[in-house]
């Protein structure tokens, strides 16, 4: 079974401590990964997509790279406004198609 | 501006009604999508829609109902026989199946 794990569940940061998330799978091929921010009561907003192992992509305060095994969501330098759930997803093969598997998300707080 | 739209935000159904959630796009994409999500659990899929008059059941279709009538338009019914329908809804859009996907803000679905 296709099984995406993100740790920690809960983050809480001080503001300008950076650290990083985590994106373990375990899946049957993966095809790409993908990470979303979503803010309380909103819906996800995409911040990444990674295909191969050793892929790095960066954004603002933001660098997502990925390995044969799990993907890191590294902040430097976090800011309040920084402060949401990240979620992991990975696009993997079903029958002839492909679905996205998502992760439960890591809740990232950044207090000023 | 190009985006998804959800409607109702906040949404009550009584014993044995069925109610409606309304999505449209006006990003001219092909496939459709939604999605519930639980607290604490990761987004799982309900139906999926790659093309106008066809869709395919995800991994929780049970209770529920969709139609794709128009490109722009796929409405979601939580039916009666959903017993546990409780939960926050989102809708979402891409280019292409399992590109990157563009999320509504959602739909909160309650029982009175």
């Amino acid at each position: 079974e296709d099984q995406v794990t993100q740790s920690p569940e809960a983050l809480r940061l001080q503001e300008g401590e950076s650290s990083s998330l985590n994106c373990s799978y375990t899946v049957s091929g993966l095809r790409g990964l993908f990470w979303y921010r979503q803010d309380p009561g909103k819906g996800p907003e995409f911040l990444f997509t990674l295909y191969s192992a050793g892929e790095e992509k960066e954004k603002e305060r933001l660098k997502a790279t990925l390995t044969k095994k799990e993907s890191f969501l590294h902040i430097t330098a976090p800011k309040p406004e920084d402060s949401a759930t990240y979620l992991c997803a990975v696009q993997v093969p079903q029958g002839g198609s492909e679905k996205l598997v998502f992760g439960k998300g890591t809740k990232l707080t950044v207090n000023p | 501006d190009g985006g998804i739209t959800q409607s109702p935000k906040y949404l009550f159904r009584k014993e044995g009604q069925n109610v409606t959630l309304s999505c449209e796009q006006n990003l001219n994409h092909d496939a459709m999508y939604w999605y519930r999500q639980d607290p604490g659990q990761g987004l799982r899929l309900i139906y999926y829609s790659q093309i106008v008059n066809d869709f395919q059941k995800g991994d929780i279709a049970e209770g529920y109902s969709v139609s794709r009538e128009k490109k722009e338009s796929f409405p979601l019914t939580v039916t009666s026989a959903q017993k546990n329908p409780t939960a926050f809804y989102l809708c979402a859009s891409s280019d292409s199946l399992v590109e990157k996907l563009f999320f509504g803000s959602g739909t909160q679905l309650s029982v009175l």
